[in-house]
């Protein structure tokens, strides 16, 4: 049982590139999340799936895309990376979206230049 | 006024103190509330969900005072493997469930 796995664990970007970060869950949950962590701000969503095939936007969306491609995974797309983007993703899944508690995936450290 | 306020600290306590952080919250309409501890470079990971009627796991205590809009946590004997960062989270249906992690409380605990 591996709970919420995320890949890659690190990555360097130039400017304008893209790439996807993937996420899956091995723990049945109908909700997935996207958050990025940046210093001495709390966690900020950015996308969200109550249940396969549903995404929402969270509070900070721009700049990113994401895909509810099942029950197990969703991914997380930057399509032209900027520096600002340089942050800490986390992956995050529960079992509900009613306040439920979230397990998080290790992380993505991605750092754009 | 942020939606969760935290005192980020650092604290720096000896082994064995008792520390207490508190975590402010603006909207009423919140329901559940909960305490993350997140290790340096770490994911965040679940503390201890914060009932109404206050709940404790062993040297961990959790408060709420919906009146005054805070969560509280106290923590008793403190240990070397307490220093991390400790998040109060938040949750609500106001429109849309919604989540809001505090920026966290950095706790030190040294020898």
């Amino acid at each position: 049982n591996a709970g919420v796995t995320q890949t890659p664990k690190f990555q360097v970007l130039k400017t304008g590139q893209s790439m996807t970060l993937q996420c899956a869950q091995d723990m049945n949950h109908n909700s997935m999340y996207w958050y990025r962590q940046d210093p001495g701000m709390g966690l900020r969503l950015i996308y969200y799936s109550a249940s396969e095939g549903t995404t929402d936007k969270g509070e900070v969306p721009n700049g990113y895309n994401v895909s509810r491609l099942n029950k197990r995974e969703f991914s997380l797309r930057l399509e032209s990376a900027a520096p600002s983007q340089t942050s800490v993703y986390f992956c995050a899944s529960s079992e509900g979206s009613g306040g439920d508690e979230q397990y998080f995936g290790p992380g993505t450290r991605l750092t754009v230049t | 006024r942020k939606e969760v306020e935290q005192d980020p600290g650092p604290f720096n306590v000896p082994e064995g103190a008792t520390v207490a952080f508190n975590c402010t919250y603006s909207n009423s309409a919140s329901q559940s509330f909960f305490w993350y501890r997140q290790d340096c470079r770490k994911e965040p990971k679940l503390l201890m969900s914060v009932y109404s009627s206050g709940n404790e796991d062993g040297r961990f205590t959790a408060q709420l005072n919906r009146a005054s809009q805070y969560i509280s946590l106290l923590i008793r004997d403190s240990k070397l493997s307490d220093s991390a960062t400790y998040l109060c989270v938040i949750s609500g249906n106001t429109g849309g469930f919604k989540t809001i992690f505090g920026a966290g409380t950095r706790l030190f605990v040294k020898a």
